[in-house]
């Protein structure tokens, strides 16, 4: 199965502050039909997750554009320019390249 | 507005079976892809599955960790995705979630399934 490993696993921040959180993949995601089918969501507390990234750098529907996606084979990067109290959860890669598809661990975000 | 409404869930002994609904509304149910995903308390998401849409002829992939044990259909006069699950483990305890695409532009609420004697 392919391995998504998410850094850091917990980022305390500032209000205001920027930062981003790495997902590094054991395999490239870059499919044969050209796309790379990585994900980004967050997962506010006791809420299901939620996405906010498609194929690497697609901004999810009604997602803010302070969050930014970019990447490619095996290593992503999520950037929030200048976080806000609705972004504090835990967010999570995911890759449908390969089946099994799998999710990284999180990086739980938090209020320094 | 596109909806998905899971029930099925609760309290099943090991060995015993139980079987998820996800209803949803609000998009054309045939043309799209339907996934199961589940969260262990505290963990991160498993996939579990997809099941296709009609142009892909509503075929199934399955994660092995589950395959064998749990199934994915559709009803699709009814627009309702179900998950199968047989000889439940401790270890499937979760939440479990009905998505829409593999890559789940839309999650539903949930269901809590709790394997337990």
């Amino acid at each position: 199965d392919v391995v998504l490993t998410q850094t850091p696993s917990i980022l305390s921040a500032t209000i205001g502050q920027s930062v981003s959180i790495s997902c590094r993949s054991s395999q490239s995601l870059l499919d044969s039909d050209g796309n790379t089918y990585l994900y980004w969501f967050l997962q506010r507390p006791g809420q299901s997750p939620q996405r906010l990234i498609y194929l690497v750098s697609n901004l999810g529907s009604g997602v803010p554009n302070r969050f930014s996606g970019s990447g490619s084979g095996t290593d992503f990067t999520l950037k929030i320019s200048g976080v806000e109290a609705e972004d504090l959860g835990v967010y999570y890669c995911m890759q449908a390249t390969h089946a099994p598809y799998t999710f990284g661990a999180g990086t739980k975000l938090e209020l320094k | 507005e596109v909806k998905l409404l899971e029930s099925g869930g609760g309290l099943v002994q090991p060995g015993g079976s139980l079987r998820l609904s996800c209803a949803a509304s609000g998009f054309t149910f045939t043309d799209f892809y339907m996934s199961w995903i589940r969260q262990p308390p505290g963990k991160a998401p498993e996939w579990l599955g997809v099941i296709r849409n009609k142009a892909n002829g509503y075929t199934t992939e399955y994660n092995p960790s589950v395959k064998g044990r749990f199934t994915i259909s559709r009803d699709n006069t009814q627009n309702i995705l179900y998950l199968q699950m047989n000889t439940l483990r401790a270890e499937d305890t979760a939440i479990y979630y009905c998505a829409r695409r593999t890559g789940g532009d839309y999650w539903g609420q949930g269901v809590m399934v709790t394997v337990s004697s």
